[in-house]
């Protein structure tokens, strides 16, 4: 496709819900990255993906996150037992390597956590 | 790992006004990009930028990679101009974002 998308735009949950976060990056990016961004913050590093394999998953905040990459192209980022302090934007990224060369942004999912 | 500070905070200008955003990166890098996060949170490339100058239209970036600094011109800013600077830099680790610079533009 032309960018990264992201899919739902929003996600509106109820407290100890599971929900799962899709980026479809652009064609031919072999590396995939996923961020965290709060209210007035920065993006923060959750895990990066090399073709199918998380190469880096150190930014994962605890293990009720997990992401996958099973065709090294979609991937999908899941919250088991949501907590009102998952609530942010999650924003995915790719680029055609990881070594270098620019990351292009999706437009994000905002998750709210009732 | 790298640490990315973004200066200043925050900066109200009048339109037509020039400014200056500054990043300054704890280690060298091999990727430098700026980003302008609009009203809806779409983070826009603006730059990569590792190291050198590059200009687009309004906008101009230079990173000097030795100094270990990298800023952001805009000349002649609209009000369209308005919202989040974000720089990021990283070596071999995934990017790594400053607090960003939210400006504000004011007809």
């Amino acid at each position: 496709g032309a960018g990264v998308s992201q899919t739902p735009s929003n996600k509106v949950t109820e407290k100890g819900k599971y929900v799962e976060l899709r980026c479809d990056p652009i064609s031919g990016h072999t590396a995939l990255y996923w961020y965290r961004q709060s209210l007035g913050q920065g993006p923060e590093f959750l895990i990066y993906f090399q073709g199918t394999g998380a190469a880096d998953d150190s930014g994962l905040p605890n293990d009720r996150f997990f992401a996958v990459r099973p065709e090294g192209s979609v991937s999908t980022l899941k919250i088991q037992r949501t907590e009102r302090g998952d609530s942010a934007v999650y924003l995915c990224a790719s680029s055609l390597s990881p070594s270098g060369g620019a990351k292009f942004f999706g437009p994000g999912t905002r998750l709210t956590v009732l | 790992g790298i640490q990315v500070e973004q200066s200043p905070p925050d900066l109200i200008l009048q339109e037509g006004a020039n400014s200056t955003l500054r990043c300054n990166f704890s280690d060298s890098v091999n990727n430098l990009q700026w980003f302008h996060q609009n009203p809806w949170g779409q983070l826009i490339n603006l730059f990569y930028i590792p190291s050198g100058t590059k200009q687009n239209g309004r906008l101009s970036a230079t990173t000097v990679a030795t100094e270990r600094y990298s800023l952001l011109y805009i000349s002649s800013s609209q009000t369209t101009d308005s919202g989040v600077y974000f720089c990021a830099a990283s070596g071999n680790t995934p990017l790594v974002f400053g607090k960003g610079t939210r400006l504000s533009v004011i007809a």
